[in-house]
């Protein structure tokens, strides 16, 4: 069976500091790759999607980038956090192609001081 | 961008009453529809989805319907129990060639013993 690991679970940065989050997922090959932003309270918001190694799609300009090496890592960095990074960042994995559902990881709660 | 939105956000319901959650598209090109349930500090998990070339879809105590007409789509859930207490999102697939799933902010349901 498909799982995806997420971590940390969760993590205290101060302004400027870089950021590194990691997502592999285990049991599929080829999958579509996804990062979600969450804010307390709020919806998903898309920030990038790959559909292979090597291939970022970014939803949203922004001080985070994001990187997949491997065919099932999926990395989300900056290089210096804001406050406005603080959320709740939810890694996501479905089959290859169009219309499949998406499956989550745990999360990891970023609080950016 | 496009966006999906919701008509309420939150929704008490009394425990073995059915429960409606709606949900509004803006994308009528958007072929592909999942709702989420995600409860607190967790990612969401996938409960249903329907394609556009349908209106209805059942599942375990839960049924999905699509109005393309008026693009609405919404999620019942049959006898609520106190276990389906959470935040439930619609999603939509508003890529051509790729998954690119976007959310909606969000329904609290609560259940009143």
């Amino acid at each position: 069976s498909q799982t995806i690991h997420q971590w940390p679970a969760t993590l205290v940065q101060p302004v400027g500091s870089p950021l590194s989050l990691e997502c592999t997922v285990e049991g599929t090959s080829n999958p579509n790759l996804y990062w979600y932003r969450q804010a307390a309270g709020r919806g998903l918001q898309l920030l990038f999607y790959s559909v292979g190694i090597g291939q970022i799609s970014s939803e949203v300009p922004q001080n985070l980038s994001a990187s997949r090496p491997q065919d099932r890592q999926f990395i989300l960095s900056s290089k210096k956090l804001l406050l406005s990074d603080s959320g709740f960042y939810l890694c996501a994995w479905s089959v290859f192609g169009r219309n499949s559902p998406l499956h989550f990881g745990n999360g990891t709660r970023l609080t950016v001081t | 961008g496009e966006s999906v939105g919701l008509h309420l956000p939150t929704l008490s319901v009394q425990e073995g009453d059915n429960s409606i959650i709606n949900c509004a598209y803006s994308n009528s090109a958007s072929d592909y529809f999942i709702w989420y349930k995600q409860e607190s500090g967790k990612g969401p998990q996938f409960i249903i989805d329907i394609r556009s070339n349908m209106d209805k879809r059942q599942g375990q105590r839960v049924t999905v319907l699509l109005n393309k007409t008026v693009k609405h789509l919404s999620l019942q859930i049959a006898a609520t129990q106190p276990g389906d207490s959470a935040v439930y999102f619609c999603a939509e697939n508003i890529g051509s060639s790729a998954s690119k799933i976007i959310f909606g902010s969000g329904t609290r349901l609560s259940i009143r013993p």
